[in-house]
């Protein structure tokens, strides 16, 4: 997960309240994604984004909320609307938005918890 | 829509045995096949990455197989040591580096 961080490391959220969630790269690539992980599953896409100011809705996108001002920030919102939020946050990166050949790098995660 | 699927979700092994783990795909048009691992409580690190011309890919003691026409891919681990311990996935991408992920095996090799 070098070149990629993601905090906090645990995050809490009280019932109606908004949480962002933070993600930041250092590798100068184009690509950014958000991924949710509940135990035992597979990765799901939420959001992901292959240019500055500019982001697609992946195939769990309800009640989250993204934005990308910056090539090197993706943050997410989980928002009140997001009933299930409890999971495992994955933030990833890769070089070029659409290529054939190169592979996805992780951040570390975040593993967000409801009071 | 691509649908990816891991067998078996656990598998607990002596070491230094062989193994193998299976993942299954019902879209064959992809471009490439890849395989990750993930430690407790962590991201996920890549492993190989099969292009969709490739017949399989190495790295060390992990050699991992592709068969599009049946929708498959295999990671073979050999000589297996507790240090391998840990979730693997594999994840294929169907355009613009798009990855479905696999519900993973979660692999514990026992001293």
């Amino acid at each position: 997960d070098g070149g990629i961080t993601q905090s906090p490391k645990y995050l809490f959220r009280k019932e109606g309240q908004n949480v962002t969630l933070s993600c930041e790269q250092n590798l100068n690539h184009d690509a950014m994604y958000w991924y949710r992980q509940d135990p035992g599953q597979g990765l799901r896409l939420i959001y992901y984004s292959q240019i500055v100011n500019d982001f697609q809705k992946g195939d769990i996108a309800e009640g989250y909320s993204v934005s990308r001002e910056k090539k090197e920030s993706f943050p997410l919102t989980v928002t009140s609307a997001q009933k299930n939020p409890t999971a495992f946050y994955l933030c990833a990166t890769s070089p070029v938005g659409s290529t054939k050949k190169e592979t996805q790098y992780f951040g570390p995660g975040t593993r967000l918890l409801v009071l | 829509k691509q649908e990816v699927t891991q067998i078996p979700a656990a598998l607990s092994v002596p070491e230094g045995e062989n193994l193998v783990l299976n993942c299954s795909f019902t879209d064959s048009a992809i471009y490439n096949l890849q395989w990750f691992r993930q430690d407790p409580g962590k991201g996920l690190t890549s492993l190989l990455l099969i292009q969709s011309s490739q017949r399989e890919q190495t790295s060390g003691r992990l050699n991992a197989s592709l068969d599009k026409s049946s929708g498959r891919s295999t990671l073979y681990i050999a000589a297996s040591q507790p240090g391998d311990s840990a979730t693997y996935l594999c994840a294929a991408n169907n355009a613009g580096n798009m990855l479905t992920f696999g519900g993973g095996t979660r692999l514990m090799v026992k001293p």
